[in-house]
Order: structure tokens, then C-alpha cells, then sequence
């Protein structure tokens, strides 16, 4: 099984801010996710990557796939930003995620 | 499209009766997911489909839980009889295919075991 793990667990930042989010895992996989999750709930995927970097907007996913480990990054940082920020690994082959334990953040006006 | 449908969005029971989800994947889709939150264990898959087929339901937690896909557009998640700590967050997500694809979360289902 996949062992997903994410840091920071919780961030509080200023506005305006560049925001950082780890993911590390265990095993080789084929892609990886980016998920958020909003104070209502739902879940929103923002990312699928097997490489490289991939950008929308003021958001940018970067994979090292020898190093099994992933950034979430967030440029110019807004208060609707805040969210919990999910990492997802195919899990042992299968096509069901792993998940993370997520990183809660706030970003303050 | 609509996005993936759930209902209901809000199920409260009592313990011991049965609890029936359902989930409308996204038209042309082939792979369907069911996965729980918790506070405590965070998200979880349960089972997932391919072609109406369950592949995988090693995350399904006892015999109490069972799924259905009788046809491309339609699935259950069934729990007879509830436990007070089955209560969390069902989500159902589809994709085009598996692996290599984004996954499309529906709302989810907020269940409430008394």
C-alpha cells in the first residue's frame, strides 16, 4: 500500500503570500493529485500529474518522480484560497486513490 | 453535464436500520469510486468499479457494506444494519477510466448514524 504523507498539516499565511505544500509517498506510481477541499465540503480536483510542472492560474504542481515527492504551490495567496489541500497516489496498482491527511490552510486578509 | 449526482445529501438513522447512498456518474465514464471521510481516518476508498465491474472492495470495512452497479449510470452503497460509527462523508467520484485520469467528486453524503 501507498503511504502518502503531507506537510505542513496546518499553514496560516498573510495574503499576498507564495504558499508551499509537501507530498511525499512510498511507492512508484503513474500520477499523481491535487485535490481541495472547501469549508462546504466538497472536492475539487485541481491537478493530475505524471512529470514535470503544470500551472493554472496562480496555482503550480510540480512531481520529482525518483525522488516520490510532489510541491503545490500558490502564488499572490487570497483569502478564497483557504481550503484543505488534499495529495493522492494511485493506491498498490489499483485505480482507487490514497489520500493524504491534507493541509489545512487559512490565508488572512 | 451535471457532474456526478448524490443523494441524499444528508441521510440521519437510527442505529441498526438500513442505510441505502446512491450515486449518478458522469455520463461516459468508466470507473466509478465510493469513499468515506472521517475526522479521524481522513478519506478512504471503499470499493470501486470498471465497467460496472467491482474491482477492488478490499476498503469495504465488513459485511455490513455492500455495492451495486447494475448499469452504467446508477450505483448503491448499502449499509444493513447501521453503526453509529459509520457515520461520515460518502463520496462518490467517477472518470473516464482509471488510472492516468482525473477523478470528478459528486457532493457527497453526510450520514448521520444516532
Amino acid at each position: 500500500k501507498n503511504e502518502v504523507e503531507q506537510s505542513p498539516q496546518n499553514l496560516t499565511a498573510q495574503e499576498g503570500e507564495f504558499i508551499t505544500i509537501n507530498c511525499s509517498y512510498s511507492v512508484g506510481i503513474s500520477a499523481l493529485h491535487w485535490l481541495q477541499q472547501h469549508p462546504g465540503g466538497g472536492i475539487v480536483s485541481l491537478f493530475m500529474l505524471s512529470s514535470g510542472k503544470k500551472k493554472h492560474g496562480r496555482l503550480i504542481a510540480t512531481i520529482n518522480i525518483q525522488e516520490k515527492h510532489s510541491s503545490l504551490h500558490i502564488t499572490a495567496s487570497h483569502p478564497r484560497d483557504s481550503a484543505v489541500y488534499i495529495c493522492a497516489v494511485p493506491g498498490g496498482g489499483a485505480d482507487g486513490l490514497t489520500f493524504g491527511k491534507g493541509t489545512h490552510l487559512i490565508i488572512q486578509p | 453535464d451535471a457532474g456526478v449526482i448524490q443523494s441524499p445529501r444528508h441521510e440521519v438513522t437510527e442505529m441498526g436500520q438500513e442505510v441505502t447512498l446512491r450515486c449518478k456518474p458522469i455520463s461516459g465514464h468508466n470507473s466509478l469510486f465510493w469513499y468515506r471521510q472521517t475526522m479521524m481516518r481522513g478519506l478512504e476508498l471503499l470499493i470501486y468499479f470498471n465497467n460496472n465491474v467491482p474491482i477492488d472492495d478490499s476498503g469495504m470495512p465488513e459485511d455490513r457494506f455492500s455495492a451495486k452497479m447494475p448499469n452504467a449510470s446508477f450505483s448503491t452503497l448499502k449499509i444493513q444494519p447501521s453503526e453509529p460509527r459509520d457515520s461520515a462523508v460518502y463520496f462518490c467520484a467517477s472518470s473516464p477510466q482509471g488510472q492516468g485520469y482525473e477523478q470528478y467528486f459528486g457532493p457527497g453524503t453526510r450520514l448521520t448514524v444516532t
